[in-house]
């Protein structure tokens, strides 16, 4: 079965600094891998998507994944945050079964932005 | 991209009632809705799987005759907790995606519904 592992549960940022959150997946074939993200009671936003291809993948609102199979790994990066990207982040895992896609979510990273 | 629209955002009940949830997708054709629920500060589980015109899928641990899912249309999905008590009080997120060609995997996620059992 596939999981995935979001280590950090919260991390801590400075307004224009780097970020990079990051995601490792268990799967036994090459994964269809997602960030989404999530604001204060609301639902959730896809950032980007990684199925095949280039393994850096570009999003919305600045942000990048890489994908990196030999570290079973799928790290967020956005150059230079934003007070705006305060929110709780969501690295998921869905492989294709049988016509139905089971994705499967990691724990979520809160972010935090501080002036 | 599409648009998943979920109601109630919020519902407060008291213990014993049944109570629904809406989940509708605006401009395309639903074929597959997921329904999730999140407790505080965790991440979603998925509760079941439903696809238009069948039975949905349950996800083990999940009672399928307290979550009550139906799937009539392509557009419509609906949830519904049945005699509710205040361990069911939770934020529920349906998502959903379009099948057929060009399915990309990715799911479009309502609103989010947060039921309160009093």
């Amino acid at each position: 079965a596939q999981s995935v592992t979001q280590p950090d549960i919260h991390i801590t940022v400075s307004e224009g600094a780097s970020l990079e959150l990051r995601c490792n997946y268990s799967y036994g074939a090459t994964p269809y891998l997602f960030w989404y993200v999530q604001s204060p009671g609301q639902g959730l936003q896809l950032l980007l998507k990684y199925f095949s291809g280039d393994t850096l993948v570009q999003g919305i609102k600045g942000f990048e994944a890489e994908f990196k199979r030999s570290q079973s790994s799928f790290n967020l990066r956005k150059p230079s945050v934003h007070w705006s990207d305060a929110a709780e982040y969501f690295c998921a895992v869905g492989p294709f079964e049988g016509g139905y896609q089971k994705v499967t979510f990691g724990t979520g990273t809160k972010l935090q932005v501080i002036p | 991209g599409a648009v998943v629209s979920q109601h109630p955002s919020r519902v407060i009940c008291k213990s014993g009632t049944s109570v629904k949830i809406e989940c509708r997708s605006l401009d395309f054709q639903a074929t597959t809705m997921f329904w999730y629920r999140q407790f505080p500060k965790q991440s979603l589980m998925l509760m079941a799987t439903s696809n238009e015109g069948s039975k949905a899928t349950y996800e083990q641990g999940v009672e399928k005759d307290k979550f009550l899912i139906n799937h009539a249309s392509l557009t419509l999905s609906t949830l519904t907790v049945t005699s509710a008590h205040p361990e069911d009080s939770s934020f529920y997120i349906c998502s959903a995606r379009g099948g057929l060609a060009g399915y990309t995997g990715e799911l479009f996620f309502g609103e989010g519904s947060r039921l309160t059992v009093l």
